[in-house]
């Protein structure tokens, strides 16, 4: 398996553009996460989805973050407008079942840079 | 879930054994303990975890203590591919719907030639 596959790795824009990252995780993984990494916050969960269902969003910092599962290999997490204080890496990490609820495979990472 | 405690950095010497410390006092009886790294500019990469008994992989060994307020991971040779971030993280094994793990500051480990 090729791991979580995440693009794009890096994506600069400017304030006020929308703003869309997008995951494959492992076959057969059931459950996909969004975390946002800055250096003042570390590593936050945005929203994490279970058999293609958002489980909890309570992460996702204000409206203009949303994400979506439409199948079990495909995840988006989007942000319109954007604005600088996005600026971040965005990790997409996906895992299996319940035995395996803490054992989460990572993707490489989107770096995001809003001007 | 029980709070950790780890060093902020460390450094070992290429080809020594890296111990990594953490402490979790207010672990309770069912949670594990996990651990991960970051190498620089990558996803983070889970290592072991465990919830009594010692455990070790092809990465790393994971050392509780017999009262589980603390564990040691150690990367027995470490290389300089090892130079990353570790995080200790203790958590239920069976979460149910609260997947949040939290991830702290970690460990800054520097392997040195």
């Amino acid at each position: 398996d090729a791991g979580v596959i995440q693009s794009p790795r890096h994506e600069v824009t400017e304030m006020g553009q929308e703003v869309t990252l997008r995951c494959k995780p492992i076959s057969g993984h059931d459950y996909l996460f969004w975390y946002r990494q800055t250096m003042m916050r570390g590593l936050e969960l945005l929203i994490y989805f279970n058999n293609n269902v958002p489980i909890d969003d309570s992460g996702m910092p204000e409206d203009r973050f949303s994400a979506k599962m439409p199948n079990a290999s495909f995840s988006t997490l989007k942000i319109q407008p954007s604005e600088p204080r996005d600026s971040a890496v965005y990790f997409c990490a996906s895992s299996f079942g319940i035995s395996g609820a803490n054992v989460l495979t990572f993707g490489a990472g989107s770096r995001l840079t809003v001007l | 879930d029980a709070k950790t405690t780890q060093p902020t950095s460390m450094d070992c010497a290429e080809g020594r054994a890296a111990n990594l410390p953490c402490n979790h006092s207010t672990i309770s009886g069912n949670e594990y303990v996990y651990w991960y790294r970051q190498i620089h500019s990558q996803g983070p990469q889970y290592i072991i975890h465990g919830l009594k008994n010692n455990e070790t992989n092809e990465m790393a060994s994971l050392i509780i203590t017999e009262d589980r307020k603390s564990s040691t991971l150690i990367l027995p040779h470490a290389t300089l591919r090892d130079t990353a971030v570790y995080y200790c993280i203790v958590r239920h094994h069976n979460a149910g719907n609260n997947r949040k793990l939290i991830w702290g500051l970690g460990t800054s480990l520097a392997v040195n030639p």
